[in-house]
């Protein structure tokens, strides 16, 4: 079946750092979302991209949706303590059935 | 006003009972899911069901049902519950078509002891 694979797994950064994320597949998709997770809460959309090659930024965040429509990557300027948690990508399945595959998450730690 | 709201939030129970989990959304929206969070984090659909109908069904013991009564409501019970079943279920909404991806809960931890 369809697997979308973020990377890093986890990452520690130092807070005020930009921290880079993506998530890669072996299909294509139509519609990416980047989603966050805190602590005992559900994911949250952050940013829904629709086209290949879209760039929207959302405050700090930016996405883009790859070229191939296999990819998409999520960038945080200036991170804050408050952006610990762990990101999920999700991916539009093709097949007509209009459900989103995640992504396996980044987690992330934002040192003070 | 919670958007998609589940009960209880907390679930701890025995190996061999019967349990269920409510979902409500006040959304508008016309297709309900329910995912299932293992401890490694891996988002996992379920079931979906758009206006009460059921539109997926991925590979899920049957002892897993989920009823819809209505478009804004999705609930899953569980029968003769295993260790294994042990995750946090998030329950979701969107407009089918729309395209403008889910709205999740916050989430049942299930306990199987």
């Amino acid at each position: 079946g369809q697997q979308l694979n973020q990377s890093p797994q986890s990452m520690f950064i130092q807070e005020g750092e930009d921290v880079s994320m993506n998530c890669t597949s072996s299909s294509i998709f139509n519609t990416w979302l980047w989603y966050k997770q805190d602590p005992g809460e559900g994911p949250v959309l952050l940013i829904a991209l629709y086209k290949a090659g879209e760039l929207t930024s959302n405050g700090r965040l930016t996405a883009q949706f790859g070229i191939t429509r296999k990819d998409s990557f999520l960038n945080i300027s200036a991170s804050i303590p408050s952006d610990v948690g762990i990101y999920f990508c999700a991916g539009r399945d093709t097949s007509g059935t209009y459900k989103y595959i995640f992504g396996t998450g980044t987690r992330l730690k934002v040192l003070a | 006003d919670t958007a998609v709201s589940q009960t209880p939030k907390y679930l701890v129970t025995q190996m061999g009972n019967d349990k269920s989990i409510k979902c409500e959304q006040n959304l508008g929206h016309d297709t309900m899911y329910w995912y299932k969070q293992d401890s490694k984090k891996f988002l996992k659909i379920m079931f979906s069901y758009n206006n009460k109908e059921l539109i997926i069904n991925e590979t899920v013991p049957n002892r897993f049902s989920p009823k819809s009564p209505d478009k804004a409501h999705l609930n899953l019970h569980i029968n003769s519950l295993e260790l294994g079943d042990s995750a946090v279920y998030f329950c979701a909404s969107s407009q089918m078509t729309a395209g403008y991806g889910y709205t999740f809960g916050s989430g049942t931890r299930l306990t199987v002891v």
